[in-house]
């Protein structure tokens, strides 16, 4: 089966600056990669995602990048808020119908 | 859109009892639906993905008889623990998919369960 791996697992930015937050995974049949926000006691909300036919989606302060080569891809937060302080998760699936399987969670502190 | 429903939020049971969980996709149409259990600043294990109208397919590990699953609808999956123990408290969350080929997965707020 798929194996997700996530680093870093605590992640500390200033106000303002940039965070990044990366996954691997093993099965090249994996074609959809979502990253998901969850707030303390709150469901996990999508941020955004990404297909393996694309190697970069953008979505205002938020980017995710793709290398199907080397199977990882990355989660880059601009101009960060300490809104943006939560638990991050990425997930690796095979698309519709199938598995979700999660990274181990990066909990990210914007300090203010 | 795509508003995920859970009931109960929360449950306590006593050690042998069963309990169900319900999980509803409340405006949209869910082909798939899947469980998962959360423990304390952990991430998500997943324990079955469910095709509504077929039988749940279970992560290794995971016993099927314990961790009943049923999709009989595009709106409604339910899982029941049965015969519950202590260590089996747990924060169990549902996720669902669009029936219409979409790829995105919207979880419920998930349901805290705890067994005395």
């Amino acid at each position: 089966g798929e194996n997700v791996e996530q680093h870093p697992s605590t992640l500390s930015v200033q106000e303002g600056d940039s965070a990044v937050i990366k996954c691997t995974y093993s099965d090249s049949a994996s074609n959809y990669f979502p990253w998901y926000k969850q707030e303390l006691g709150k469901r996990p909300q999508l941020i955004i995602d990404i297909r393996s036919n694309v190697g970069e989606k953008k979505d205002q302060r938020i980017a995710v990048t793709l290398n199907k080569t080397a199977k990882h891809f990355s989660l880059h937060i601009t101009e960060t808020q300490p809104e943006d302080s939560a638990v991050y998760f990425c997930a690796a699936s095979y698309g519709t119908g199938n598995q979700f399987y999660f990274g181990t969670g990066t909990s990210l502190t914007v300090i203010p | 859109g795509a508003v995920v429903s859970q009931h109960p939020s929360w449950v306590i049971c006593k050690s042998g009892t069963s309990v169900k969980i319900e999980c509803r996709s409340l405006d949209f149409q869910a082909t798939t639906m899947f469980w998962y259990r959360q423990f304390p600043k952990q991430s998500l294990m997943l324990m079955a993905t469910s095709n509504e109208g077929s039988k749940a397919t279970y992560e290794q590990g995971v016993e099927k008889d314990k961790f009943l699953i049923n999709h009989a609808s595009l709106t409604l999956s339910t899982l029941t623990v049965t015969s519950a123990h202590p260590e089996d408290s747990s924060f169990y969350i549902c996720g669902s998919q669009r029936a219409s080929g979409k790829y995105e997965q919207y979880f419920g707020p998930g349901t805290r369960l705890t067994v005395t």
